[in-house]
C-alpha cells in the first residue's frame, strides 16, 4: 500500500529555473494538498484540490501552480524558482470526513526538500 | 498570523513519565483538532483527533483534552517511551473547511 508518493525527494535549483514536484496517491481520496514547511515553522498550505479538475489557493500560493487532471495526481509547478522557495514540500490527501469514524485526517507523503541557489 | 500556536519548541521527559504537549488557538470557529507526529525525513502521521463537541478523546497511551473556553488543547502521553521522540504538530480546522491550520510543532525527547 503506497499511500502518498512524492518525487523527487531532493532537488537543487538555480534561481529562475522551473520544476514540477510530483504527487500521486492510491487511496482514491478526493482531497489533495500541497504544504510547505520552513525551518521552525508550521506547515503552510500552498494549494489544494477537492477533486479532479478543481483547485484552489491556500495561504501561500504565490510562485506556484497546480493542476488536477486525475484523482490520483496533483503536481506542483514552480515556474521561476526563487531562494524564498527553499523549503520542504509535503503533499497530502484525505477522504471526506463524514462521521466520527472517519477522522478525515491527512495522509502525507515523505516530503521533497528543495533548495534554490 | 499564526492561528494555532505551540509555544514550547521542545520538551524533554524521562521514560515512563507523562508528556504533556500544549496548543492554543485564536479562531473560535475551529471545531476539529488533530495531532500529528513527525519523525526526521518523514511526512507527518496522524495521531489522534477531537471534535469540539467533546472535551476528551483517548486512544491507548494518548489522550487529547480540549478546553473550548480557553481555546486550548493538550496531548498527554503516558507512559512516555523513547520511540515517542519526535516533533508533534497540533492542527485545527473550521466547519468542514478544506484547510488545516498547523502549529509550529514541539520537539519531544523521551530520555531512556
Amino acid at each position: 500500500n503506497a499511500g502518498v508518493t512524492q518525487t523527487p525527494k531532493f532537488r537543487i535549483l538555480k534561481i529562475g529555473q522551473s520544476m514540477t514536484l510530483q504527487c500521486t496517491q492510491d487511496m482514491n481520496h478526493n482531497y489533495m494538498y500541497w504544504y510547505r514547511q520552513d525551518p521552525g515553522m508550521g506547515l503552510k498550505l500552498i494549494y489544494y484540490s477537492v477533486g479532479a479538475g478543481i483547485t484552489d489557493k491556500g495561504e501561500v500560493p504565490n510562485g506556484y501552480n497546480v493542476s488536477r487532471s486525475t484523482t490520483e495526481d496533483f503536481p506542483l509547478r514552480l515556474e521561476l524558482a526563487a531562494p524564498s522557495q527553499t523549503s520542504v514540500y509535503f503533499c497530502a490527501s484525505r477522504a471526506l470526513r463524514t462521521d466520527e469514524r472517519n477522522t478525515g485526517e491527512l495522509f502525507f507523503g515523505e516530503g521533497s526538500r528543495l533548495t534554490v541557489l | 498570523d499564526q492561528q494555532v500556536k505551540q509555544n514550547s519548541p521542545s520538551l524533554s521527559v524521562q521514560e515512563g513519565r507523562i508528556s504533556i504537549l500544549n496548543c492554543d488557538y485564536t479562531n473560535s470557529m475551529f471545531d476539529y483538532f488533530l495531532w500529528y507526529k513527525k519523525y526526521p525525513a518523514e511526512g507527518p502521521t496522524f495521531l489522534i483527533s477531537i471534535s469540539s463537541i467533546k472535551d476528551k478523546n483517548e486512544d491507548g497511551r494518548f489522550t487529547v483534552f480540549l478546553n473550548k473556553s480557553a481555546k486550548h488543547l493538550s496531548l498527554h502521553i503516558v507512559p512516555s517511551q523513547p520511540g515517542d521522540s519526535a516533533v508533534y504538530f497540533c492542527a485545527a480546522s473550521e466547519g468542514g473547511a478544506n484547510n488545516l491550520f498547523f502549529g509550529t510543532g514541539t520537539r519531544l525527547t523521551v530520555i531512556p
